[in-house]
């Protein structure tokens, strides 16, 4: 089952307006991560929050986390043609060895020209 | 580095037919993961290995699948027999260190079984 849960699952956007998309999950984590897929790519990792922080930046990208309500969020700032892909939360629970990572079931964002 | 490989890179196979995904991590990474993609279900964590040592295998789905680790540097996931349901994209990714805060995904293997 999956973990993190992805809202909303698709998004269409103009260029230059911003994106924001949600993640909710269920246990306690590590860390929560957020990924990008091109289509009929692999994951690409854009940036990771830890459980004792609440708010990332990097570059375009903001991500806040509330551990009270098992959610994180991710804006991307002045959307590009080029940010049209699959984003994923995939959140770090502790496995036997190292951290496990589940994935959200994604959010498929496209920007328009 | 050239990053995760996996090959092949698309796979047509009739039911029945065993089938094996290979993957090479990135040099010096640890972790390696197994990640099988279906519009239905998501991103899906199939098994996971540290230091070629298989450590949670709970997402397999029957005795069907298998995946070995013989050493750092190769992986394998074997499906026998396949069947049209084992449908999917299947993603290797690797990993340097115990808290895995950032995957290395391969380019995956497109698999389909008619």
């Amino acid at each position: 089952s999956q973990q993190g849960e992805e809202d909303p699952q698709a998004l269409s956007i103009q260029e230059g307006e911003n994106a924001t998309m949600n993640c909710s999950y269920k246990t306690s984590i590590n860390n929560l991560q957020w990924y990008r897929q091109n289509s009929g790519r692999g994951l690409v990792h854009l940036i990771l929050i830890r459980s004792n922080e609440r708010e990332k930046h990097s570059g375009r990208l903001r991500v806040t986390l509330d551990t009270s309500k098992k959610s994180s969020s991710l804006l991307i700032t002045a959307s590009r043609a080029a940010d049209t892909a699959s984003y994923f939360c995939a959140t770090a629970t502790r496995g036997a060895a190292g951290n496990k990572l589940t994935f959200g079931g994604g959010t498929r964002v496209l920007v328009k020209p | 580095d050239a990053g995760v490989i996996q090959s092949p890179r698309h796979e047509v196979t009739e039911m029945g037919q065993e089938v094996t995904l290979r993957c090479k991590p990135i040099s010096g990474h640890d972790y390696l993961f197994w990640y099988r993609q279906t519009m239905m279900r998501g991103l899906e964590l199939l098994i996971y290995f540290n230091n070629n040592v298989p450590i949670d295998d709970s997402g397999m789905p029957e005795d069907r699948f298998s995946a070995k680790m013989p050493n750092a540097s190769f992986s394998t996931l074997k499906i026998q027999p396949s069947e049209p349901r084992d449908s999917a994209v299947y993603f290797c990714a690797s990993s340097p260190s115990p808290t895995n805060e950032k995957l290395f995904f391969g380019s995956g293997t497109q698999l389909s079984v008619l």
